[in-house]
């Protein structure tokens, strides 16, 4: 099945600056890649999602990358404010028929942004 | 309709108990499906119905565990004999044609 990992697992940054998350995955099939922000006692919200058949993708502050020789794809928030702090996930799909919402997910990364 | 709802939000119960739990998803969405997320983890995929036929189902869910969507609109996930090992976030999803699924809120079950 596949695998996806995340890095870095926490990630403090200064207001302001711009933060990376990376994500890989394992199963060459996978063609769908969401991200969700996950705040404390709430389910986890989509922020930006990406499909194989792009390499790149930009919604204002939010863009993705996704590297699929490589299997890799990143998450890059520029200007971060301190409502960014959240916990990021990115996951992984066969996207297609019955598959959409069969997602694996990352660990998660503990974003903190200090004003 | 605001979006996913979960009924209820937090269960706190003995081992050894049966607990249901409620979603209800967007009413347009013919698509649901249940994760559980433990804590420091991200959520880990259980089962997907598209509308009321369940059409997989993840080895993660053992037969103490079962869901239903009777009539293509709510579901429910039961868990009997609850243990320890079953304490997590339960949550519910939902998506229409090629969207992605939107979450609840979630359930927070505690096993005691």
């Amino acid at each position: 099945g596949e695998n996806v990992e995340q890095h870095p697992s926490t990630l403090s940054v200064q207001e302001g600056d711009s933060a990376v998350i990376k994500c890989t995955y394992s199963d060459s099939a996978s063609n769908y890649f969401p991200w969700y922000k996950q705040e404390l006692g709430k389910g986890p919200q989509l922020i930006i999602d990406i499909r194989s058949n792009v390499g790149e993708k930009k919604d204002q502050r939010i863009a993705v990358t996704l590297n699929k020789t490589a299997k890799h794809f990143s998450l890059h928030i520029t200007e971060t404010q301190p409502e960014d702090s959240a916990v990021y996930f990115c996951a992984a799909s066969r996207a297609g028929g019955t598959s959409y919402g069969k997602l694996t997910f990352g660990q998660g990364t503990i974003l903190t942004v200090h004003p | 309709d605001t979006g996913v709802s979960q009924d209820p939000r937090h269960k706190i119960t003995k081992r050894g108990q049966n607990v249901t739990f409620r979603c209800d998803p967007i009413s347009e969405h013919n698509r649901l499906y249940w994760y559980r997320q433990t804590l420091g983890q991200g959520p880990e995929f259980l089962t997907y119905f598209q509308n009321e036929a369940q059409l997989e189902k993840s080895r993660l869910l053992s037969d103490r565990f079962s869901a239903e969507r009777p009539k293509g609109s709510f579901s429910t996930l039961e868990i009997q004999r609850t243990e320890q090992g079953d304490s997590a976030m339960y949550l519910c999803a939902s998506s229409g044609g090629t969207a992605s699924p939107f979450f609840g809120p979630g359930t927070r079950l505690t096993v005691l």
